[in-house]
């Protein structure tokens, strides 16, 4: 079964510091690859997909995550944070179309950002 | 509706009762996920109903939580002689196909006395 895993589980920047939250999946085959973010109090919001193509994917609000196959990696990025990004983040793998279609969620990190 | 609809919100039970908490999912939506969010722990998936097929409840803790989903839209999960360790956030999620990204809802808070 696949497998994800979030290293850093807790990280505090400061302000315009640069971000780079890790993730590694476990399976050898087809993946979608997602980064959700829970702020305090609300429900969790999509980040950023990969399903196939440009390995370097956009999301939303200036977040970025690089799908590297020979890592197994998915890291999230993001030049310079804010404030408003403390949240907690979780990376997810999809198994393609076949296995469980289920979503496999990484345990999360929580990122606080100091103003 | 616009989101994924969950209720109740919170949802406060003493220990032993049964329960049963509700998803409405984005109307077109064939996949339906439960989830649960325990305190400190990442999202354990649950159960997976797709279509008409028969659901995944390879995710199911034990024979006291069980689901169903009526006419391939609202969903109830059903917990059963409620024990503390239920205690968590129920997340539902659904999507429209397999290559779109899953909409939460914002859950349901039970909290087991």
């Amino acid at each position: 079964a696949q497998s994800v895993s979030q290293h850093n589980h807790h990280v505090i920047l400061s302000e315009a510091a640069s971000l780079e939250l890790g993730c590694n999946y476990s399976y050898g085959g087809t993946v979608n690859l997602f980064w959700y973010v829970q702020y305090p109090g609300q429900h969790l919001q999509l980040l950023l997909k990969y399903f196939s193509g440009d390995p370097l994917v956009k999301g939303i609000k200036g977040f970025e995550a690089e799908f590297i196959k020979s890592k197994f990696s998915f890291n999230l990025r993001k030049p310079s944070v804010q404030w408003s990004d403390t949240a907690e983040y979780f990376c997810a793998v999809n198994v393609g179309y076949t296995g469980r279609r289920a979503l496999t969620f990484g345990s999360g990190t929580r990122l606080q950002v100091q103003p | 509706g616009a989101g994924v609809s969950q209720s109740p919100s919170n949802k406060v039970t003493e220990k032993g009762k049964d329960v049963e908490l509700r998803c409405d999912p984005i109307s077109g939506h064939t996949a339906l996920y439960w989830y649960r969010q325990s305190l400190g722990q990442g999202l354990e998936f649950l159960i997976y109903f797709q279509g008409n097929s028969a659901p995944d409840k390879s995710g199911l803790p034990s024979d006291r939580f069980s689901a169903e989903r009526t006419g391939g839209s609202v969903s109830t999960l059903t917990i059963q002689r409620t024990q503390q360790e239920d205690s968590a956030v129920y997340l539902c999620a659904s999507r429209e196909g397999v290559d779109y990204g899953y909409t939460f809802g914002s859950g349901t808070r039970l909290t087991v006395v």
